[in-house]
C-alpha cells in the first residue's frame, strides 16, 4: 500500500519569510512524488514532482522540493512567501509501477500573513 | 491552452435523485480519474480509466456510484439515488501515461450538494 502524512493541518508564516510543508510517504520501491495547490473553489494544480535524479525539484511559482530518500520526505519550499501563496497544498506519490493512481495527502493550508 | 472541463459546475438536487457529472479529458490524455472531495474525508480516489478501460473502482460505492467512458472524449460519473452523504466537491482529472509518469490535470470540480 502507499501513503502520504503531511503533519501539519496548517502552516503560517509572515510574507517575505521562508515556508516549509512537510510531507512523508510510505511506498514500494521507486516512489514518484508530486505537489498539487489548490485556490478557493478552484480544481488542483500541479506544481512539481520527483521521478529520479536531482533531490532538489524546482517547480512553478518559484517553489521547490527536497526529496529525502532516507527520511521518506518530500518538503515543500519556497524561500520567500507571498500572500497569493495562500491555498490548500497537497502532497501525493505513486509507485513506480504505474498500476496505482496516486495517493494524496490530507492537505496542509498555507496562510502568508503581510 | 487545453483544460479539463466538467459539467455541471454546480448541482443541487432532492435525496433519491440521479445525477450524473461529465468530464472532458484532455484531447490526447489516456487516462481518467474521478476524486471526491469532503472536509472530512479530503481527496478520495473514486476510479480510474486508462485507455477508457476502468483500471481501479475500488474508492466507489458499488450501490449507488458508477463511472463510464462512452468515447475518448467523455467521462461521466453517475449516482443514484443520491443521498445527502454524497454532497461534495467532485474533481475529474485527466493525465498522458508515457511510461514513466503521469501528471494529472484537474478539471474545476462539480459541487454537488444533496438536500
Amino acid at each position: 500500500a502507499q501513503s502520504v502524512a503531511q503533519p501539519e493541518d496548517q502552516v503560517n508564516v509572515a510574507e517575505g519569510n521562508p515556508l516549509t510543508v512537510k510531507c512523508t510517504y510510505s511506498v514500494s520501491g521507486n516512489p514518484y512524488l508530486f505537489w498539487y495547490v489548490q485556490y478557493p473553489n478552484r480544481g488542483l494544480q500541479f506544481l512539481l514532482k520527483y521521478i529520479t535524479g536531482d533531490n532538489l525539484v524546482k517547480g512553478s511559482y518559484g517553489f521547490e522540493a527536497e526529496f529525502n530518500k532516507s527520511q521518506t520526505s518530500f518538503h515543500l519550499k519556497k524561500p520567500s512567501a507571498l500572500v497569493s501563496d495562500s491555498a490548500l497544498y497537497f502532497c501525493a506519490v505513486r509507485d513506480g509501477t504505474g498500476r496505482r493512481a496516486l495517493t494524496f495527502g490530507s492537505g496542509t493550508r498555507l496562510q502568508v500573513q503581510p | 491552452d487545453a483544460r479539463v472541463t466538467q459539467t455541471p459546475r454546480h448541482k443541487v438536487t432532492e435525496m433519491g435523485q440521479e445525477v450524473t457529472m461529465r468530464c472532458q479529458p484532455i484531447l490526447g490524455h489516456n487516462t481518467v480519474f474521478w476524486y471526491r472531495q469532503t472536509m472530512m474525508q479530503g481527496l478520495e480516489l473514486l476510479a480510474y480509466f486508462r485507455n477508457r478501460a476502468p483500471l481501479d473502482d475500488s474508492g466507489m460505492p458499488k450501490d449507488r456510484f458508477s463511472a463510464e467512458m462512452p468515447d475518448a472524449t467523455l467521462a461521466t460519473l453517475k449516482i443514484q439515488p443520491s443521498e445527502p452523504r454524497d454532497s461534495a466537491v467532485y474533481f475529474c482529472a485527466s493525465g498522458l501515461v508515457t511510461g514513466t509518469s503521469v501528471e494529472q490535470f484537474f478539471g474545476p470540480g462539480t459541487r454537488l450538494t444533496v438536500l
